[in-house]
């Protein structure tokens, strides 16, 4: 069993659309949590990460967290074509500058 | 313009041959990190260093080596020892001053091997 579990999609949704994706992981030593965008052929680029469990708001986007579940979520709101991307979750101990476990991404399509 | 950059976008080699993959950053951070990225995979670490003349293992370190002779640079050699060397690679940087050590990503180098 991977420690970070995420559905590869793809995921196909109309413009406007809330987007909701999910990652769920095994190790609840896990403190920090983390969304990358990675658009196609590019490194990936940090959206947002929360500390533990709660939400986090930036925009558009929501991070939640739900340490007692294992499972965070990233909610997109007002999907635009240019959130087309693969969506990856990232995790880490606290203190551990080497060590980010990813999921394997999810790849989201916003249609017009 | 500060980031990393990754040469040569796309690299072709022969089975059996030694190839070095690039990595620089002028961010000015200590750590540098290579990623494998497979299909279905995600993102595997390969070696990182925090300091100059330092390195760890990563998951997959087998087949691979790196060197850290200055700050900015951490290239990635992946050996004929290697498995399976076609794969995405990204080099990846982040500063050590606080949690939770925000990693930025190179644009990355597709290496296929035939």
């Amino acid at each position: 069993q991977k420690e970070v579990e995420q559905d590869p999609g793809p995921l196909s949704v109309p413009e406007g659309a809330i987007v909701s994706l999910n990652c769920t992981y095994s190790n609840s030593a896990f403190q920090y949590f983390m969304w990358y965008r990675q658009y196609s052929r590019k490194g990936p680029e940090l959206l947002m990460y929360t500390y533990s469990s709660g939400n986090k708001e930036d925009g558009r986007f929501t991070a939640q967290v739900d340490k007692s579940s294992k499972y965070i979520s990233l909610f997109i709101r007002d999907s635009q074509p240019s959130d087309s991307a693969t969506y990856l979750c990232a995790m880490s101990l606290t203190g551990t500058a080497s060590k980010l476990t990813f999921g394997t991404g999810t790849r989201l399509q916003v249609t017009l | 313009d500060g980031g990393i950059t990754q040469s040569p976008k796309y690299l072709f080699r022969k089975e059996g041959q030694n190839v070095t993959l690039s990595c620089e950053q002028n961010l000015n951070h200590d750590a540098m990190y290579w990623y494998r990225q497979d299909p279905g995979q995600g993102l595997r670490l390969i070696y990182y260093s925090q300091i100059v003349n330092d390195f760890q293992k990563g998951d997959i370190a087998e087949g691979y080596s790196v060197s850290r002779e200055k700050k900015e640079s951490f290239p990635l050699t992946v050996t004929s020892a290697q498995k399976n060397p076609t794969a995405f690679y990204l080099c990846a940087s982040s500063s050590l001053d606080s949690d939770p050590y925000e990693q930025y990503f190179g644009p990355g180098t597709r290496l296929t091997v035939t």
